[in-house]
């Protein structure tokens, strides 16, 4: 089975800080991905990787940052929390053939308070 | 930017009725298409994909597209309160690595 493991469940975080959500799959998948999803918004694509190192914005980049050093891990990166990055982050994996699905982490639910 | 549009519900049916969700996209060369199912404070699962106009059966769900009319249904037959959850509509773009989703139907099955 597909395995892609988020770090944390749950985050609280001060306004301001800089918060690391980290994200590893173990099936050797080629695009790995960022949502964030809020009520009535659905998913958003905040940002994806197709390859180490490679990375291209997402819908909502604004405020984050990733990074890609290994192929299993994808990073999303809060360069300074504030409040309305409150949210459930979602990372996902898939391969690059057009069909096959999107895989989900468990989730993080970071508040900034 | 592409759009995926669902009613947000809730939809509400009894015990053993058909649920009938349904889901219109905006980018007319979309080629894959897929239902999710969201309980909720977990993460989305893959319920049934979908790449052909027609229908597309696995147990008690089927997937329906219509690409002529930008429409993609997901049909429950014998629904059961198990099956309350919010379900995602995801359609992946025309050359775009990454799905796009609706919001989402919150689906509220009645014993």
């Amino acid at each position: 089975d597909v395995k892609v493991t988020q770090s944390s469940r749950y985050l609280v975080k001060r306004t301001g800080e800089k918060v690391f959500l980290e994200c590893v799959q173990d099936m050797d998948h080629e695009n790995m991905f960022w949502y964030r999803q809020d009520p009535g918004l659905g998913l958003r694509l905040i940002y994806f990787s197709y390859d180490v190192k490679m990375k291209e914005k997402g819908d909502i980049p604004e405020g984050y940052s990733v990074s890609r050093e290994k192929k299993e891990r994808f990073s999303l990166i809060l360069e300074s929390a504030s409040t309305n990055q409150t949210s459930m982050y979602l990372c996902a994996s898939s391969v690059t053939d057009g069909r096959t699905e999107a895989f989900f982490g468990q989730g993080t639910r970071l508040t900034v308070v | 930017q592409k759009e995926v549009e669902q009613n947000s519900g809730p939809l509400s049916v009894p015990e053993g009725a058909i649920a009938s969700l349904n889901c219109t996209y905006s980018d007319r060369g979309s080629q894959s298409f897929f239902w999710y199912r969201q309980y909720s404070g977990k993460s989305p699962e893959l319920i049934m994909s979908i790449y052909s106009n027609g229908d597309k059966e696995d147990g008690r769900f089927t997937a329906q597209l219509n690409k002529a009319s930008q429409y993609v249904s997901l049909l429950i037959r014998d629904s059961q309160p198990s099956d309350s959850a919010t379900y995602l509509c995801a359609v992946r773009d025309t050359g775009r690595r990454a799905l796009t989703f609706g919001s989402g139907t919150r689906l509220q099955v009645q014993p």
